[in-house]
């Protein structure tokens, strides 16, 4: 599975747009691009997945870049709750292998 | 989305003593269903993938013999820590993937344990 990096922390306003960045240089044809959180205590949230187009559900939107060597999950209203730690993982296997991922923190 | 439930949530064992983890899928069938073990401020790390009916696959460095592993039904796995010790001491989480969507996984809220 293609490696992936992603910024350590990120800070956003309550009530505006996260924007959370993510590249995957190496990911192949086959490859999809899953999104999950993990909130503090809790197990891992799946937010949402994509392969080449942009996606969009009740959570958060996906933007895939045309050659695909990079993503940017979107979580429209940040609140409060959002706060997390954000993973974006590359797979082509079942398994899923977890990166350090982004620390996001809403703050009011 | 899909429900997974783990049992207990947190558990507190003597040093020597064996603890068994339940992970159930409430609302879907799950053929095949994960375990991850989180240290502090770490990632989660993937012990092994149970497979119902058959043996479990173990990631590298996990000893199978340590950490038993069943999936004696679709919607059910189980995992034992045998003579458990304080480097057990971990977050453990399961997770299950429902038909039709390999990559997507649903985790349970995890289970605390704490070895004395």
């Amino acid at each position: 599975d293609a490696k992936t990096t992603q910024p350590t922390s990120m800070d956003c306003a309550e009530g505006r747009a996260a924007n959370l960045p993510c590249n995957h240089s190496t990911i192949s044809g086959n490859e999809y691009v899953y999104w999950y959180r993990q909130i503090h205590s809790q197990g891992p949230q799946y937010i949402i997945h994509g392969l080449k187009n942009n996606e969009t559900n009740e959570m958060a939107s996906l933007i895939i870049t045309e050659d695909r060597k990079s993503s940017t999950l979107i979580l429209p209203h940040a609140t409060l709750r959002d706060t997390a730690v954000y993973y974006c993982i590359v797979r082509a296997r079942n398994k899923l292998v977890f990166g350090a991922g982004t620390i996001l923190r809403v703050k009011s | 989305g899909a429900v997974v439930s783990q049992h207990p949530s947190w558990v507190i064992c003597k040093s020597g003593t064996s603890v068994k983890i339940e992970c159930r899928s409430l609302d879907f069938q799950a053929t095949t269903m994960f375990w991850y073990r989180q240290f502090p401020k770490q990632s989660l790390m993937l012990m092994a993938t149970s497979n119902e009916g058959s043996k479990a696959t173990y990631e590298q460095g996990v000893e199978k013999d340590k950490f038993l592993i069943n999936h004696a039904s679709l919607t059910l796995s189980t995992l034992t820590v045998t003579s458990a010790h304080p480097e057990d001491s971990s977050f453990y989480i399961c997770s299950a993937s429902p038909p039709g969507l390999p990559g997507t996984q649903y985790f349970g809220p995890g289970t605390r344990l704490l070895v004395l």
